[in-house]
């Protein structure tokens, strides 16, 4: 079936510009991440939802980044006032539900191609 | 989640088995050991993950040790399309973080001809 998908697949903007980046995960999957990989440095997790809330956004790294989920489904990160330091490749991942009854099992992510941003 | 400890990098001559190692020595009793590779300009890809028992399926295999401190990735034939960066990830499930994937370096792969 259809895998992860993003897009833009890139996107080049100015400083200071708003961008939104948007997310499609695989269909039934409610667990979504994103992460981000920047030149020279690891991958980095941004922020996790489960259904359409986020427990877990500690790897925002400012105020300017946000990000939401509709529906279950699509999910979009917003970068706000963009620096040069935020170009990097934000790459979506999606899971089977992360809580698994009666116990807690984990799922693997399938990620998707990523969308490589290049702020000028 | 357990920190890992991968070489930086390894080569490997097609057709040969890639044995590619990774130590965890902190990792507790209900952390699992995922592996994801990366190709380069793709997305990271699953796989395989196993927790204390050696694991097989039709890419790689998983050793890790009886102490569980380190394991082994094997790719038994490798080919080209093997080169990729490959992580070696300890993951735990802590309430509301729904298992999050957290990346070192990893180890770059290179298959020769």
């Amino acid at each position: 079936g259809a895998g992860v998908s993003q897009s833009p697949s890139n996107k080049v903007t100015e400083k200071g510009k708003d961008v939104e980046l948007r997310c499609d995960p695989i269909s039934g999957h409610t667990a979504l991440y994103w992460y981000r990989q920047s030149l020279g440095q690891g991958l980095e997790f941004l922020i996790y939802f489960q259904g359409n809330s986020a427990p877990d956004k500690s790897g925002l790294p400012s105020d300017r980044f946000s990000a939401e989920r509709t529906g279950g489904s699509v999910s979009t990160l917003t970068i706000q006032r963009t620096q040069q330091e935020d170009s990097a490749v934000y790459l979506c991942a999606s899971s089977l539900n992360s809580i698994s009854p009666p116990g807690r099992k984990l799922y693997e992510q399938y990620f998707g191609p990523g969308t490589r941003l290049t702020v000028t | 989640d357990a920190k890992t400890t991968q070489p930086t990098s390894m080569d490997c001559a097609e057709g040969r088995a890639a044995n590619l190692p990774c130590n965890h020595s902190t990792i507790s009793g209900n952390e699992y050991v995922y592996w994801y590779r990366q190709i380069h300009s793709q997305g990271p890809q699953y796989i395989i993950h196993g927790l204390k028992n050696n694991e097989t399926n039709e890419m790689a295999s998983l050793i890790i040790t009886e102490d569980r401190k380190s394991s082994t990735l094997i790719l038994p034939h490798a080919t080209l399309r093997d080169t990729a960066v490959y992580y070696c990830i300890v993951r735990g499930y802590a309430y509301n973080q729904g298992g999050k994937l957290i990346f070192g370096q990893g180890t770059e792969l290179s298959v020769k001809p």
